[in-house]
C-alpha cells in the first residue's frame, strides 16, 4: 500500500522568504502527483499537477518537480505572503489516490 | 470559473440513519471521486466512478457506503446505517481525463450524534 510523508508537519517563516514543502511516497508506480492547499474548514484547492512523465511544473511562484525513482516530490514557493498560510498537501495517484499527512505553513507578517 | 459544489454543507444526523451527501460536478468531467476526512486525519479516498460505475474503491468502502449518479449532473453518496466513526468531512471531486487533475468540492461535514 502507498505510504505518503509530508516533512516538516509544520512550517513557520517570516514574509518574504522562500520554502520548499517535501512529499515522499513509497511505491513509484504512480501516474501523477498532485499539489493542493487547504484552507480551515474548507475544501482543496488544487495547485500542480506533474504527470509521472514530467520532471517539474511552475505556476507562478509556485514550483514543484518530482522524482519518481527517489520517491520524492517537492513544492517550492518563492516571496512567501501572508496569504499562503494554508496547509499544503500532496496526493499520488496510482489505481487508487494517496493523500499525505500536509504541512501547516504560516507566513509571518 | 466552473466549480465542483457539495450539498448540504453540514449534516447532523442520528447513529443508524440513512444520509445521502449529493455533489455536482463539474459539467464535461467524466470522472467522480468521493474522498473523507476525519478531522485531524489525512483525507482518504473512498471511491472512483466512471461510465456509470465504480471503477476503484478502498477497504473503507464496504457495504454501508454507496454511490449512484441518478441523472446527468448529480453524483451521490449514500451511507445506509450511520455509525458514530463515519463523522468527518466528505469531499466530491471530479476530473475530466483518467489520471488528470481533480477539482474538488469545498465537502460536507457530518456528524453523527
Amino acid at each position: 500500500k502507498q505510504e505518503v510523508t509530508q516533512i516538516p508537519a509544520a512550517l513557520s517563516v517570516p514574509e518574504g522568504e522562500n520554502l520548499v514543502l517535501n512529499c515522499s511516497f513509497t511505491d513509484s508506480a504512480i501516474y501523477n502527483l498532485q499539489w493542493f492547499r487547504q484552507d480551515p474548514g474548507k475544501g482543496l484547492t488544487s495547485l500542480l499537477l506533474i504527470q509521472s512523465s514530467q520532471r517539474e511544473q511552475t505556476s507562478g511562484r509556485l514550483n514543484a518537480s518530482l522524482d519518481k525513482s527517489s520517491g520524492r516530490s517537492t513544492l517550492y514557493i518563492a516571496a512567501s505572503q501572508p496569504g499562503d498560510s494554508a496547509t499544503y498537501l500532496c496526493a499520488c495517484t496510482g489505481n487508487q489516490f494517496y493523500f499525505g499527512t500536509g504541512t501547516s505553513l504560516t507566513v509571518i507578517p | 470559473e466552473p466549480e465542483v459544489t457539495q450539498t448540504p454543507s453540514h449534516q447532523v444526523t442520528q447513529m443508524g440513519q440513512e444520509v445521502i451527501l449529493r455533489c455536482v460536478p463539474i459539467s464535461n468531467h467524466l470522472y467522480f471521486y468521493w474522498y473523507r476526512q476525519i478531522l485531524g486525519q489525512k483525507v482518504e479516498f473512498l471511491v472512483s466512478f466512471y461510465n456509470n460505475e465504480i471503477s476503484e474503491k478502498s477497504e473503507i468502502f464496504d457495504d454501508q457506503f454507496s454511490v449512484e449518479r441518478p441523472d446527468g449532473s448529480n453524483f451521490t453518496l449514500k451511507i445506509r446505517s450511520t455509525k458514530l466513526e463515519d463523522s468527518a468531512m466528505y469531499f466530491c471531486a471530479s476530473g475530466g481525463l483518467l489520471y488528470n487533475e481533480q477539482f474538488f468540492g469545498p465537502g460536507t461535514r457530518l456528524t453523527v450524534l
